[in-house]
């Protein structure tokens, strides 16, 4: 009965390599979101989804590529992997816009880049 | 535009004494404002919320905060900390409609001494 799940929970790959994370959340909300925590904890929003649409695409290279299939599910590409993208990944939820957009978070992904 | 500011990168107490992490928020609309709980190796949870109504809040775990609009001030308070409580903690503002993104505040470090 986990709300947001993620996998893979690690993830070590070298780099140049192209690799994938997956989310989904059972909670019914409408927005999805990305972000990324460096090794000082920084949480940084990378995107977000709502329904589907692409609403926040933050200053991110253009090599990490979201995609959701349907709105319970937000998958986060990314293509060339480099050593500065060694990090936590963390998918949110919440209710939706216009809501106090309370952020409920999956486990993390924890990617080493090599 | 909204911004979190979180007063102390790390913040040091012993078991029984209070625990206060500061926050202070600017946002040009009334705002919502959240306080964050991650625990090592795992995703934030919500430990309380304000939005609307009374201005002092409980959250879990005997945590509460109060929201002080003459101070922009959001604080986190427990009046007796356990070892249980070491953590890293976020504050978090965002507001209704318009630009609803939470804004994360850089997390503070809670330790907890015997």
């Amino acid at each position: 009965d986990t709300a947001v799940s993620q996998t893979p929970k690690y993830l070590v790959t070298q780099m140049g390599n192209d690799k994938s994370i997956k989310c989904e959340q059972n909670l019914g909300h409408d927005t999805m979101y990305w972000y990324k925590q460096d090794s000082k904890k920084f949480l940084k929003i990378m995107f977000s989804y709502n329904n589907k649409e692409l609403i926040i695409n933050e200053t991110v290279p253009n090599r990490f590529s979201p995609k959701s299939p349907d709105k319970a599910h937000l998958n986060l590409h990314i293509n060339s992997l480099e050593l500065g993208d060694s990090a936590v990944y963390f998918c949110a939820s919440s209710g939706g816009r216009g809501l106090d957009n309370e952020q409920f978070f999956g486990p993390g992904t924890r990617l080493t880049v090599l | 535009a909204q911004s979190v500011t979180q007063l102390g990168s790390h913040v040091s107490v012993s078991e029984g004494a209070l625990v206060l992490l500061r926050c202070n928020y600017s946002s040009s609309v009334p705002p919502y404002l959240f306080w964050y709980v991650q625990y090592p190796n795992q995703g934030l949870q919500l430990l309380l919320k304000y939005t609307t109504g009374a201005t002092l809040v409980k959250g879990i775990n005997g945590f509460e905060a109060e929201f002080k609009k003459s101070e922009t001030s959001f604080h986190l308070t427990k009046p007796s900390a356990h070892m249980s409580d070491a953590a890293e903690y976020f504050c978090a503002v965002s507001r209704s409609g318009g630009s609803y993104i939470p804004t994360f505040g850089r997390g503070t470090s809670l330790i907890v001494h015997p």
